[in-house]
């Protein structure tokens, strides 16, 4: 069945990096673009980032561009969220969400567990 | 900015009632979806393109509207629909509506 799992979350202070990682199984992970979206305690869900299937575009919510910077690994089935200058306001719990149609870029039809990340000093 | 407005915030319902929830977007867009979640879970895809159901999703939830009014429908609320509700819609990225926390009375 299709799984998202992701990783890498933690504390870390103000200004400091940390890298994420959603590790993905069962379809075909090279033929889907890959959405990150937080949620902050108690709030909404706040759009993040996007990579597409083929890695060939990204794109960023205006609050990380130039922060955060995604990749993928297609033999590792795996999309990373290098996220650098680290702010309180990024405290959240982090989703990966893989798309609902091949090469599309619209809806997430499966969502991970989320991990948390806590910025504070 | 694109916006995404829900109401009610929260809303009290009981097992078997009837219950709405709908989303006013500041843009028109038929790129339009519904998502459940519950605590600690990633959200789950109910309904895409306004109106169509996600395969699995039972028939009891439905959606409707077009240009900038959409809605939800559950039509005989059971008790594992009390989830909060968020509604999407996509241009060139995805918003997210605030969300309705549906709680049982």
């Amino acid at each position: 069945q299709v799984q998202l799992v992701e990783s890498g979350g933690g504390v870390v202070q103000p200004g400091g990096s940390l890298r994420l990682s959603c590790t993905a199984s069962g379809f075909a992970f090279s033929n889907y673009g890959i959405h990150w979206v937080r949620q902050a305690p108690g709030k909404g869900l706040q759009w993040v980032a996007f990579i597409r299937y083929d890695g060939s575009d990204t794109f960023y919510a205006d609050s990380v561009k130039g922060r955060f910077t995604l990749s993928r690994d297609d033999s590792k089935n795996t999309v990373y969220l290098q996220m650098n200058s680290l702010r309180p306001e990024d405290s959240a719990i982090y989703f990966c969400a893989k798309v609902s149609v091949t090469f599309g870029e619209t809806y997430s039809d499966y969502w991970g567990q989320g991990t948390q990340v806590t910025v504070s000093s | 900015a694109i916006q995404l407005t829900q109401s009610p915030s929260s809303l009290s319902a009981s097992v078997g009632d009837r219950v709405t929830i709908t989303c006013r977007a500041s843009q028109d867009s038929s790129t339009f979806a519904w998502y459940q979640q519950k605590p600690g879970k990633g959200p789950k895809l109910l309904i895409y393109d306004v109106s169509t159901l996600e395969s699995g999703v039972p028939s009891r939830f439905s959606g409707s509207g077009s240009g900038t009014d959409f809605t939800l429908t559950i039509s005989s609320l059971q008790p594992e629909d009390f989830a909060t509700y968020y509604c999407q819609q996509f241009t060139s990225y995805p918003v997210f509506g605030q969300g309705t926390r549906l709680e049982i009375k």
